[in-house]
């Protein structure tokens, strides 16, 4: 166990629709990163926001967007679905920016199905 | 574009074999390269962070090698296991980036 968490694990929904995925970091960690593993790709970088600041922006949709509150938990909105963004979302999390080289720590991901 | 491939896409060894996959990237700007480990239903965990030409990083009978200079990091299990079987995902972050940029990784299954 990793110790950051991701809600819900799986998540079924239609064309069109807008859905809201969860994830809380490590404790301590300042850092969330966001990322997309759709079939037969790598993990995509979507986005990374560190102590609730936007810090880089990957290959994310416009009708993506993300925000990390005070506490340090993040969500990743996803609007307007379509079928190819079904995937596995992964939140990964860090402890400082600062060092580059800071192990990133995932979650159990969350399996959206866009029917 | 930058990009990071790993060989071979799978493989499949036999209970006790050792084996190597390879995991290339450019190697201009490099800052730091990591290895983890990803079973499946679960999250991928990390093994190593490299961040100097030459390093070598051990865990248990998982070892992984460094060139940044030519762009490549190799990594070897001695002695494979069934529970070692996995993807193993490497990737790389440039200086004054923290964005990881995956490989898609080497499927690796032991057979008893």
């Amino acid at each position: 166990d990793s110790g950051v968490t991701q809600t819900p694990k799986h998540l079924i929904t239609a064309t069109g629709q807008r859905v809201t995925l969860r994830c809380s970091p490590r404790s301590g960690d300042l850092s969330v990163y966001w990322y997309q593993q759709s079939l037969d790709q790598g993990l995509q970088f979507l986005i990374h926001y560190y102590n609730g600041e936007e810090r880089a922006k990957g290959n994310i949709l416009e009708r993506f967007s993300a925000q990390q509150f005070p506490d340090l938990h993040s969500e990743l909105n996803l609007s307007s679905l379509e079928l190819g963004d079904s995937a596995l979302y992964f939140c990964a999390s860090s402890a400082d920016r600062d060092t580059l080289e800071e192990t990133q720590y995932f979650g159990p991901g969350t399996r959206l199905l866009v029917l | 574009i930058l990009n990071v491939e790993q060989s071979p896409q799978s493989l499949h060894v036999q209970e006790g074999d050792s084996t190597n996959f390879t995991c290339s990237f450019p190697s201009s700007n490099f800052y730091a390269l990591h290895w983890y480990r990803w079973e499946t239903a679960k999250s991928p965990e990390a093994l190593f962070v490299m961040t100097l030409n030459g390093d070598e990083k051990k865990k248990g009978r998982i070892s992984a090698t460094l060139n940044t200079k030519e762009g490549y990091s190799y990594l070897y299990i001695k002695g494979s296991q069934p529970e070692d079987s996995a993807t193993y995902l490497c990737a790389f972050n440039t200086f004054n980036t923290d964005k990881l940029i995956f490989g898609t990784g080497t499927r690796l299954q032991v057979f008893p």
